[in-house]
């Protein structure tokens, strides 16, 4: 398993601005991932962030929008930029600790609560 | 049809009953299967994770995947107030697809 932490826990923000959420692992990990959870919905996956290598953003999401940084296998930052009231959701991230053979699945941090104003 | 389908619920149980929560999905291909715990205000935290068909157990949780019928269950034995959440079910081929999660309400 992981520990994983994440800041802010929640935030309240203008339309238009930006806000960069940090996610930090206790142990060295590959494979990242960042996550919307919208009330009533399911996660949706908006990119994987391996070390190493350019994030990788799932259909309907884009780089210009949710930048991701990977400087190392324990920490990654989601920045949502120029905000509007539709980005209001909880956002994870989540790591999958196992490498090669080892399969292992996801765990998540607590999440960040965005409210865009 | 949708991936991954689950009753949001709220589903609501009396103290030390047997809960049953439940997932049916469309794409034979997944192979490994897990039950989330998400209490309010937090992340999901991973309760079972199963590869392929069969039953595993874990104190009061038992999940169970039936891979001929596309559907998989997670059983709580003796369900305490504590077990007050919402429960997902996700699945893996390549990428994890999540279930929307059921509200479960255990009543003292």
């Amino acid at each position: 398993s992981a520990v994983i932490s994440q800041k802010p826990s929640r935030d309240i923000c203008q339309r238009g601005t930006s806000l960069t959420i940090q996610c930090q692992v206790d142990s060295q990990v590959t494979m990242m991932f960042w996550y919307r959870q919208q009330p009533g919905q399911s996660l949706t996956l908006i990119a994987t962030a391996n070390q190493g290598s350019e994030a990788t953003y799932e259909s309907g999401f884009v780089i210009d929008k949710f930048p991701i940084s990977r400087p190392n296998l324990t920490f990654s930052t989601l920045t949502v930029s120029n905000m509007s009231p539709e980005d209001s959701s909880i956002y994870l991230c989540s790591v999958e600790p196992g490498q090669g053979a080892q399969k292992d699945t996801q765990y998540f941090g607590p999440g960040t609560r965005l409210t865009v104003l | 049809q949708k991936e991954v389908e689950q009753d949001p619920g709220p589903l609501s149980v009396p103290e030390g009953a047997i809960v049953s929560l439940n997932c049916t999905y469309s794409n034979s291909a997944f192979q490994y299967f897990m039950w989330y715990r998400q209490y309010s205000r937090k992340g999901p935290e991973l309760l079972m994770y199963t590869y392929s068909s069969g039953n595993k157990e874990d104190g009061r949780f038992t999940a169970q995947v039936d891979k001929s019928s596309k559907y998989i269950s997670l059983f709580i034995r003796d369900s305490q107030p504590s077990d007050s959440a919402t429960y997902l079910c996700a699945m893996e081929d390549d990428k994890i697809i999540f279930g929307k999660g059921t509200r479960l309400h255990i009543l003292p």
